[in-house]
């Protein structure tokens, strides 16, 4: 069964804070997606990341795969009130699965003005 | 509409009667799939569909969920008997492809709540 452990499971900032979360596992993935949600609403798709060692940006937050392909971290310069949401890890299942999903528990953000 | 439409929102039910929730998917999405989130948990793959096939329904807990796709479109998940353990957000999400593309869109949810 492959698993992946997010941390932290909760934070709390100030407006302008950098953070970074942090998704790991010891599985291998085809692919790793990282997601947002809000209450009362399903996850958004923010990167997919397929290759080892991969790095995305989207204006502030960086996204990186570990070269393994077993982990990942999401990182946010300057955060605003509006980051504040649950942030979910996927991993896409190896082979012939790859379409099947493995989320995390999410970490949890506030970003206070 | 625009994204994937699920209902209804909300759903009350009784232990031991049967729901049904729907799923419209994102027009032309040919990969269709039903997870299951609980308080305080990640989203857990319940099932796939491609076209009107179950490629993969491993992650179905037990013989009373069951779902259906009859015209490669909208989807239906059924649960019979329901059981208080079953209450949780039913997501479902669509993607244009299918094995190859894991870039899935989710709806909103239906929070299931069995009393």
């Amino acid at each position: 069964t492959q698993l992946l452990e997010q941390s932290p499971q909760f934070l709390s900032i100030q407006e302008g804070e950098n953070l970074t979360v942090y998704c790991n596992s010891s599985s291998v993935f085809s692919s790793l997606q990282w997601y947002r949600q809000e209450p009362g609403e399903g996850p958004v798709l923010l990167v997919t990341v397929v290759t080892g060692g991969e790095v995305k940006k989207l204006k502030r937050l960086t996204f990186q795969f570990g070269d393994a392909r077993k982990d990942s971290s999401l990182h946010i310069t300057a955060a605003q009130p509006g980051d504040t949401g649950l942030y979910l890890c996927a991993g896409g299942g190896s082979g012939g699965s790859n379409y099947k999903l493995t989320f995390g528990k999410g970490t949890l953000l506030t970003v206070n003005p | 509409g625009a994204g994937v439409s699920q209902t209804p929102s909300n759903k009350v039910t009784e232990k031991g009667k049967y729901v049904e929730l729907r799923c419209d998917p994102i027009s032309g999405h040919t990969a269709l799939y039903w997870y299951r989130q609980s308080l305080g948990q990640g989203p857990e793959f319940l099932i796939y569909f491609q076209g009107t096939g179950a490629a993969d329904d491993s992650g179905l807990p037990n013989d009373r969920f069951f779902a259906v796709r009859p015209e490669g479109s909208v989807s239906t998940l059924k649960i019979q008997r329901t059981e208080r353990g079953d209450s949780a957000v039913y997501l479902c999400a669509s993607s244009p492809k299918g094995r190859r593309n894991t870039e899935a869109f989710f709806g909103q949810g239906t929070r299931l709540t069995v009393v």
